[in-house]
């Protein structure tokens, strides 16, 4: 099946800690976006990429950290910098970037404890 | 003001009623417009992607577009509880980021 996978589901860390969240797809679609969601916020764009080995800063980016080597691959590491760090991450995919219409992954809730 | 608005609810209504749901913006510039819809502790999911002003259908679901009031509008029929979500409107112009709607959190009563 075609689609976007985020793992894990649910993860816990301690303050301080860096954390790396997964985002792989096998859509072949070469633009992938990281998004942050709090209760009430909407969504927010950290950083998106348009191809391998690039990527842009979206509106929140400071305290988090991208990289794209792989086409299907663009992880999310939330640092010790980012202040409040517990929500809900969601990643997604499009054809090719903005404004391409951007599919999502099931997200993964991040606490910090 | 804010480019995107979104009433965020929750807005009840009984199994079978139409359901109206609704965004207004302010930039002039958008033209491409979608409906996600987003279950609890889920990713969002396309449901409508339209690009001009008038209406576009898939089954129960009709997308509406009104540029000159800069209002968008998505209609549910026949409504059930499987359609108990929140519903994000999303728009972007040409070449820029997509700009989403906090969503509007619909329960449908059974």
């Amino acid at each position: 099946d075609g689609g976007i996978t985020q793992s894990p589901k649910y993860l816990f860390r301690k303050e301080g800690q860096n954390v790396t969240l997964s985002c792989e797809q096998n859509l072949n679609h070469d633009a992938m976006y990281w998004y942050r969601q709090d209760p009430g916020q909407g969504l927010r764009l950290i950083y998106y990429s348009q191809i391998v080995n690039d990527f842009q800063k979206g509106d929140i980016a400071e305290g988090y950290s991208v990289s794209r080597e792989k086409k299907e691959s663009f992880p999310l590491t939330v640092t010790s910098a980012q202040k409040n760090p517990t929500a809900f991450y969601l990643c997604a995919s499009s054809i090719s970037g903005p404004p391409d219409t951007q599919y999502f992954g099931p997200g993964t809730r991040l606490t910090v404890l | 003001q804010k480019e995107v608005e979104q009433d965020p609810g929750p807005l009840s209504v009984p199994e079978g009623a139409i359901v109206s749901l609704n965004c207004t913006y302010s930039n002039s510039a958008f033209q491409y417009f979608m409906w996600y819809r987003q279950y609890s502790r889920k990713g969002p999911e396309l449901l409508m992607y339209t690009y001009s002003s008038g209406n576009k259908e898939d089954g129960r679901f009709t997308a509406q577009v009104d540029k000159s009031s800069k209002y968008i509008s998505l209609f549910i029929r026949d409504s059930q509880p499987s359609d108990s979500a929140t519903y994000l409107c999303a728009m972007s112009s040409p070449g820029d980021k997509i700009i989403f709607g906090k969503g509007t959190r619909l329960h449908i009563l059974p």
